[in-house]
């Protein structure tokens, strides 16, 4: 069974950046059907879909998430079973819990599998 | 970019209740329309893909259906773990998007 882990710093000051790890077992990363994602959950908020990256490194940003836009990027590491999520300048409107998720393609595609989720609060 | 409302925004039903909540898109998303569970402090857990496909492992109290713009998630008898905010999502085209969420407290 596929199983997903976020680790990362949960607490970091205004202007610094962010890096989150996302460790996957249970299957292959390099699974055509699959894409590695993140998604985040502002305090009392709906989720928010960040971006995915296919295991060739083809990857996709949300382009609404205008906050985001030039500072986020996510990376993949097949060898090391992970994938990563890297934003700079983080400031407090970045905070809340961050998802790492997998997206099946099954005729349709949807976030099957999902780690538990890293709180991460920016704070000074 | 595709817009995703649900109804009601909270319910409270008594357990072995019928409870239908509405997902409604502001372009049509075909089948592209999928429904999680996200229980306090927990992951989202999907329990319907594609609109109506109940995702393997969920109960079959869970209930998906609905094309193009409309679409509803029921659960024919509320039971206490139930007790969520639940998330219609689109993936029809980038990017895609979660719905407000509707939050399901027992009586």
């Amino acid at each position: 069974q596929l199983q997903l882990l976020e680790s990362g710093p949960g607490l970091l000051q205004p202007s610094e950046t962010l890096s989150l790890t996302c460790s996957v077992s249970g299957d292959s990363m390099k699974n055509s059907k699959s894409y590695w994602g993140w998604i985040r959950q502002p305090p009392g908020k709906e989720l928010e879909w960040i971006g995915d990256m296919f295991f060739s490194g083809s990857v996709r940003y949300n382009p609404a998430l205008m906050s985001l836009s030039g500072r986020v990027t996510i990376s993949i590491d097949t060898s090391r079973n992970q994938f990563f999520l890297r934003v700079t300048s983080m400031t407090v409107e970045d905070s809340g819990f961050y998802f790492c998720a997998r997206r099946l393609i099954r005729g349709v595609s949807y976030f099957d599998s999902w780690g538990q989720g890293t709180q991460v609060t920016v704070s000074s | 970019d595709i817009r995703v409302a649900q109804s009601p925004s909270s319910l409270s039903a008594s357990v072995g209740d019928r409870v239908t909540i509405t997902c409604r898109t502001s372009q049509g998303v075909m089948n592209y329309l999928h429904w999680y569970r996200q229980r306090p402090g927990k992951a989202p857990e999907v329990l319907i893909y594609g609109a109506s496909n109940l995702q393997s492992g969920v109960p079959s109290r869970f209930s998906g259906s609905g094309s193009g713009t409309d679409f509803t998630l029921t659960i024919t008898s509320l039971q206490l773990e139930d007790v969520a905010t639940y998330y219609c999502q689109h993936t029809h085209s980038i990017p895609w998007t979660f719905g407000p969420g509707t939050k399901v407290e027992v009586k």
